[in-house]
């Protein structure tokens, strides 16, 4: 069976400092991958997707980038984080059947 | 563009009351997913329905109930007798496909539920 895994769970950071999540994906090849971000009370919002390695599509601009080194990770990452940065993150994949979703990072930065 | 609008951003009910969370949507592709997803306080997103453009047959599972209709562009979510587990945000979305770049959900902001006992 299909699953997602993504880390750490929490995690608190101060202003300026790096940050790289990592997202992987069990069962399956070649998936479409997503990163998607929640600000407090407000909704998601996709940040980035991969149709492939090395594929990285770019939805809003902002202090962060993805990678896809391999197949089945996904990277979100950022050289300086700003207080703007703090927010739930989502990494998800998809198939015919559907959307699978990570149980997310709560990011704050401090 | 794809748009989906959940214009209800908060709703209070009391248990066992009946509750109807909207959904409006736009898109110009032909085929389009739509798309009910529950997020728990714990914050993860639990999937809870999929319908394709092709199917506009109403569907119900258990106390949830979805009615799809293309001509005003909504998918609109019911829960039948309320419990107070049922208390969650509710997001609408919709893609334009399953695979590649059409693929990529696009959310509601989300409806706040709360059910008192």
């Amino acid at each position: 069976s299909q699953t997602i895994h993504q880390w750490p769970a929490t995690l608190v950071q101060p202003v300026g400092s790096p940050l790289s999540l990592e997202c992987t994906v069990e069962g399956t090849s070649n998936p479409n991958l997503y990163w998607y971000r929640q600000a407090a009370g407000r909704g998601l919002q996709l940040l980035f997707y991969s149709v492939g390695i090395g594929q990285i599509s770019s939805e809003v601009p902002q202090n962060l980038s993805a990678s896809r080194p391999q197949d089945r990770q996904f990277i979100l990452s950022s050289k300086k984080l700003l207080l703007s940065d703090s927010g739930f993150y989502l990494c998800a994949w998809n198939d015919w059947d559907g959307y699978t979703f990570g149980s997310g990072t709560r990011l704050t930065v401090v | 563009a794809q748009k989906v609008t959940q214009a209800q951003t908060e709703i209070s009910v009391v248990e066992k009351e009946d509750v109807t969370l909207d959904c409006v949507y736009e898109t110009r592709d032909t085929t389009y997913y739509l798309f009910w997803y529950k997020q728990p306080p714990s914050g993860e997103l639990v999937f809870l329905i999929r319908r394709n453009s092709f199917d506009e047959q109403n569907e119900i599972s258990g106390r949830y109930s979805w009615n799809f209709q293309k001509s005003t562009s909504s998918f609109n979510f019911t829960i039948t007798a309320s419990q107070v587990v049922d208390s969650a945000v509710y997001f609408c979305a919709l893609s334009g496909g399953n695979t590649g770049a059409n693929s990529k959900l696009t959310f509601g902001k989300g409806i706040t539920l709360s059910v008192r006992p």
